[in-house]
């Protein structure tokens, strides 16, 4: 089944302490994107990915990192999270840039 | 800053009657306009892609339309639905094929 998973799907942690939230896709796409959800505010794009090893940022990248390493893999890297970082974090892939996206089911992160 | 605006931000409806709602987006460096329906506990699902100035597209009840000249497009649902209940987003892509600016959606709701 074509999918994007991201995990955790829910994570309550402490300022300061690093997480990585993973995202991979089976569908072979060339253009991977995280986004976080506020209310009111729509979905934001953190960064994305051309391909592989090519990232750049989107509207709001201060306190994230990614890497793409691997076509597949995704992963968002907060080094110190902080309260404004808490947040439903989306996931999505599609076969290139400028084509629909499919997305993951989100993580709901809580940083206290 | 790109902007990307949705309206209205909220939309109550009766059953079976039609309704539309507008995204308006910059009319300068466009590659794509995307339409993503996104129902509440799930993920944003694609509904359209747009690209052409004048494009217009039809899937079941649903339509949507395209200027890139005045920046804008619309989203139609005749003889809404209880199905239909969900946020609607719109999407711009950058001529770069890369950023991606979503508007902060349309949630319709259908009263029975």
């Amino acid at each position: 089944e074509a999918q994007v998973t991201q995990n955790p799907r829910y994570l309550i942690t402490v300022t300061g302490k690093k997480l990585t939230v993973t995202c991979s896709q089976n569908m072979n796409h060339e253009y991977m994107s995280w986004y976080r959800q506020d209310p009111g505010l729509g979905l934001r794009q953190i960064y994305y990915s051309m391909n592989v090893e090519v990232t750049d940022k989107g509207d709001v990248p201060e306190g994230y990192k990614v890497s793409r390493k691997e076509k597949r893999n995704f992963p968002l890297i907060l080094e110190s999270p902080s309260p404004n970082q808490t947040s439903l974090y989306f996931c999505a892939s599609s076969i290139e840039g400028g084509q629909p996206q499919h997305f993951g089911d989100g993580t709901r992160l809580s940083i206290l | 800053i790109l902007n990307v605006e949705q309206s209205p931000q909220s939309l109550h409806v009766q059953e079976g009657d039609s309704t539309n709602f507008t995204c308006s987006f910059p009319s300068s460096n466009f590659y794509a306009l995307h339409w993503y329906r996104w129902e509440t506990a799930k993920s944003p699902e694609a509904l359209f892609v747009m690209t052409l100035n004048g494009d217009e597209k039809k899937k079941g009840r649903i339509s949507a339309t395209l200027n890139t000249k005045e920046g804008y497009s619309y989203l139609y649902i005749k003889g809404s639905q209880p199905e239909d209940s969900a946020t609607y987003l719109c999407a711009f892509i950058t001529s770069s094929a890369s950023k991606i600016i979503f508007g902060s959606g349309t949630r319709l709701s259908i009263r029975p």
